[in-house]
């Protein structure tokens, strides 16, 4: 199971920080990469970014430059940090599991979601 | 960045029908092409993979087709529990990218 956790508002121009806890399978399971994906009712669904357990991430070009994954294995969880916010960036961001390292990228198990508005 | 056009964006339908929604995708992909039920307020909920591939537990009358740039996902004979959006996701090219959806209902 995946478990979405952070603010719900935050200030334009700010970071968002929000943290995705993994229970019921390691984070250090080699088969998997963690995931975000978000939300808005300007784009839909976005594939954000990805990270392994070994730190090595992906970012999608649309967020490169304000985008950072990390991942804290001791406490099964993993991160995102999203900066320069503007009210386009208001929805709600899933963190999702990729299916296995030798499926292609779709995801299997996701979290519930987490609302975020970027309002003053 | 690859553009996948889903339609129709909104379909009405009976218990019972057989529907189809279409998936047309700006470049080939192959077959790398996935499809997601979300109802009102949960997460998008993985059904087929690799244009045809039933995720375990997804009910047989789910059923995806298509390679390079057309997919389809019909479903055999709607069940009350099937009234949802789904969309369509490929990832057969980096950035992936998902399709706008289509809203099924009543």
């Amino acid at each position: 199971q995946l478990q979405e956790s952070g603010p719900g508002l935050v200030t334009p121009s700010e970071t968002l920080a929000l943290t995705c806890t993994v229970s019921g399978a390691p984070i250090t399971n080699d088969n998997f990469h963690w995931v975000w994906i978000r939300q808005t009712p300007g784009k839909g669904l976005e594939w954000i970014g990805s990270i392994y357990y070994s730190g090595s991430a992906s970012y999608s070009p649309s967020f490169r430059g304000r985008l950072t994954i990390l991942v804290d294995t001791s406490k099964r969880q993993f991160f995102l940090r999203l900066g320069s916010l503007s009210a386009a960036d208001s929805g709600v961001y899933f963190c999702a599991r990729r299916a296995g390292v030798t499926a292609g990228w779709y995801f299997d198990v996701w979290g519930r979601g987490a609302l975020v508005t970027v309002s003053s | 960045d690859i553009q996948l056009t889903q339609s129709p964006s909104t379909l009405s339908a009976s218990v019972g029908d057989r529907v189809t929604i279409s998936c047309r995708a700006s470049e080939a992909i192959s077959k790398w092409v996935a499809w997601y039920q979300q109802k009102p307020g949960k997460a998008p909920s993985l059904l087929i993979y690799a244009a045809s591939t039933l995720e375990s537990g997804v009910p047989s009358r789910f059923i995806g087709s298509g390679s390079g740039t057309d997919f389809t996902l019909t479903i055999s004979s709607l069940q009350s529990d099937d009234f949802a959006t789904y969309y369509c996701q490929q990832y057969g090219a980096f950035p992936y990218s998902f399709g706008l959806g289509t809203k099924l209902d009543i």
